[in-house]
């Protein structure tokens, strides 16, 4: 089975560095996605990793391992409007050409002044 | 560019009736897809579709239907609902069946009494 673990809740200051770690047991691995969902709303894409290293982009940055079955999305300055849950998602060969997206429980941040 | 469409927005429904779920894109993607969103339990596959004519299934699709006739659309039925099927439902498309990222409608809220 496939397995994919991140913590239930974060809080972090205004301003501050905050890191969400995603660590994931399966089969197949072709990648890793991160998604931003604000409360009562769509996920939205934020990162795609798919070989060993560091992707940046703006405050948002995010980090692959596969031999380690690990990735973290780090989070720069952080700002008010970034309290949100993060998602973690492997995507998964599931034949015919297919990948599929396995979704983690998810990661409450919750910014605070 | 609308994107990922779904509607109703919110539904009740009763143990027993049945109802379909609308998911239309305007993106000419080829994959299209349903999740169900639990608190606890992350984003789950229900069915999923790669071209039209073509439907699978994912992790969760015990008392749910698709079919694919049109590119554009992608109709969840629930046959007799259960009020385990409450749940926040969201549509999701991606260019191909190929390693991508998801777009994400804006979500079904469903409660089943």
């Amino acid at each position: 089975g496939q397995n994919i673990d991140q913590p239930t809740e974060m809080t972090a200051t205004e301003g501050a560095i905050v890191q969400i770690n995603c660590t994931y047991q399966t089969s197949g691995f072709n990648g890793l996605f991160w998604y931003q969902q604000h409360a009562g709303e769509a996920p939205t894409f934020l990162s795609y990793n798919v070989l060993d290293g560091l992707e940046e982009k703006g405050r948002f940055s995010s980090f692959l391992s596969r031999s380690k079955g690990y990735s973290y999305l780090l989070l720069k300055e952080l700002q008010m409007k970034d309290s949100a849950s993060y998602l973690c998602a492997v995507s998964l060969y599931s034949g015919a050409g297919s990948y599929q997206l396995t979704f983690g429980k998810g990661t409450k941040l919750s910014v605070i002044p | 560019n609308a994107g990922v469409t779904q509607t109703p927005k919110f539904q009740v429904l009763k143990t027993g009736q049945s109802m379909t779920l609308q998911c239309a894109q305007d993106m000419n993607h080829e994959y299209m897809s349903w999740y169900r969103q639990d608190p606890g339990m992350g984003l789950r596959l229900i069915h999923y579709s790669v071209g039209a004519g073509i439907t699978d299934q994912g992790e969760v699709p015990n008392g749910y239907n698709v079919s694919r006739s049109t590119t554009e659309d992608f109709p969840l039925r629930l046959l007799s609902a259960a009020p385990s099927q409450t749940s926040v439902y969201f549509c999701a498309s991606r260019r191909d069946r190929l390693n991508e990222k998801l777009f994400f409608g804006s979500g079904t809220q469903l409660s089943v009494l």
